[in-house]
């Protein structure tokens, strides 16, 4: 058990609706972020926050966004869904910015969407 | 740009026998940080190794060590004494030079046989 908690782990929607992913990070990680692994794209970092504040952000589509809330949870909405929007979605946690030996990125179990 | 490469798509290893799965990577920062993870066929990602680029000696996690060979930019995952729960993707990753996220290579699906 890494201590990043997700939820829903499952979940099964059709096109054009809107879902969200939530995130407990890990006690005393400050870091958050969202990756989504499909068959054809791989492993691809979507967004990262930083007790609170938005730090990074690579492949997000604009149909998706992400927040973090004041106690370091955080959620991933992902709105007028497609088909191609299936796929595994990750969220990742560490205490600081930067990794080291001390310091690792730990994920969660993943939320499984499945657009039909 | 960074990437990171895993040039063996899948791998067969016997029960109890070791097996090195090959990570090269690119990059022009002198400080980054190397990383493995699991991949069961659960879905989870589990955390393996860590590799720091300035890190004096090659890391080791239990049954699993990082050949870390810095000129040749390459960071090769050994599992010693294969077991049939290693059956799973492995991934090796590497952190952005921004800060924080990964990058990571394709993967290497590992099938250990009894």
């Amino acid at each position: 058990d890494s201590g990043v908690t997700q939820t829903p782990k499952h979940l099964i929607t059709a096109t054009g609706q809107r879902v969200t992913l939530r995130c407990s990070p890990r006690s005393g990680d400050l870091s958050v972020y969202w990756y989504q692994q499909s068959l054809d794209q791989g492993l691809q970092f979507l967004i990262q926050y930083y007790n609170g504040e938005e730090r990074a952000k690579g492949n997000i589509l604009e149909r998706f966004s992400a927040q973090q809330f004041p106690d370091l949870h955080s959620e991933l909405n992902l709105s007028s869904l497609e088909l191609g929007d299936s796929a595994l979605y990750f969220c990742a946690s560490s205490v600081e910015l930067w990794a080291d030996s001390g310091n690792t990125i730990y994920f969660g179990e993943g939320s499984w969407l499945t657009v039909v | 740009a960074q990437k990171i490469t895993q040039t063996q798509p899948g791998m067969f290893v016997q029960e109890k026998e070791a097996v090195t799965l090959d990570c090269t990577y690119d990059t022009s920062d002198p400080s980054y940080g190397l990383f493995w993870y699991k991949q069961p066929s659960s879905g989870e990602m589990i955390f393996l190794i860590y590799q720091g680029s300035y890190d004096q000696q090659n890391a080791t996690e239990g049954r699993y060590s990082l050949n870390f060979q810095k000129a040749r930019k390459s960071a090769n995952l050994v599992i010693s004494a294969s077991q049939l729960g290693d059956s799973a993707m492995y991934f090796c990753a590497m952190e952005d030079n921004q800060g924080g996220k990964l990058i990571f290579g394709q993967g290497t699906e590992l099938s250990v046989k009894p």
